[in-house]
């Protein structure tokens, strides 16, 4: 099973509507990471939110943290169809564990029609 | 600020031939990432840098993979032989290096491979 999973896998919206993925884990993380990924390029880092904080906000992006039930959520206000992309969690993990490397979720296509 | 450059974008090759990929990250970090993304999966970790030397390359397949970055800048991955499973994008990221796992990584383009 993976590190992190993400859910929904796929989502289609209409613009001006919200998105909200949701990732799971399983173990203990230093951090948790969103990144964005249009279709064939590479991944733009979107917010990083560390394990003692429970909510951070960037521009129309929310994201919270809840380390109990080892899940975060992505919420995207007042999409755009140019929102349209891949969304993937990673989780860091703490450096006694595997170095603390970061992992990749499955990630969530999100389509943002106009 | 120029980003991370990978070249070349694009590589079909047939099975058990080799291919080379390279990576220039961005001027001042000292971390560097080689990610291996399958289609419809999140990229995977092959190896870390930091600086010239190794952090992790526990999921390198070193029967076939090998990868360098000699004078702690840029970095070169290889596949010989290459097997129709390695058909993937691989994505070279970097970061300042400071605290790896708590900071930005920032990724090139990506090298799309096709082994036929």
């Amino acid at each position: 099973s993976q590190q992190g999973e993400e859910d929904p896998q796929a989502l289609s919206i209409q613009e001006g509507e919200n998105a909200t993925m949701n990732c799971s884990y399983k173990t203990s993380i230093n951090n948790l990471q969103w990144y964005r990924q249009n279709s064939g390029r590479g991944l733009v880092h979107l917010i990083l939110i560390r394990s003692n904080e429970r909510e951070k906000h960037s521009g129309r992006l929310r994201v919270t943290l809840d380390t109990s039930k080892k899940s975060s959520s992505l919420l995207i206000t007042a999409s755009r169809a140019a929102d349209t992309a891949s969304y993937f969690c990673a989780t860091a993990l703490p450096l006694y564990n595997q170095g603390g490397k970061l992992i990749f979720g499955q990630g969530t296509e999100l389509s943002v029609k106009p | 600020e120029a980003g991370v450059a990978q070249s070349p974008r694009y590589k079909i090759i047939e099975k058990r031939q080799s291919v080379a990929f390279w990576c220039n990250p961005i001027s001042g970090h000292a971390t560097l990432y080689w990610y291996q993304q399958i289609l419809g999966q999140g990229p995977k970790l092959l190896i870390q840098f930091q600086n010239n030397g190794v952090v992790d390359d526990s999921q390198l397949p070193k029967d076939r993979f090998s990868a360098e970055r000699l004078k702690g800048v840029d970095s070169t991955l290889k596949i010989q032989p290459a097997k129709l499973e390695d058909s993937a994008v691989y994505l070279c990221a970097s970061s300042l290096g400071r605290r790896p796992t708590q900071e930005t990584q920032y990724f090139g383009p990506g090298t799309r491979l096709l082994v036929l």
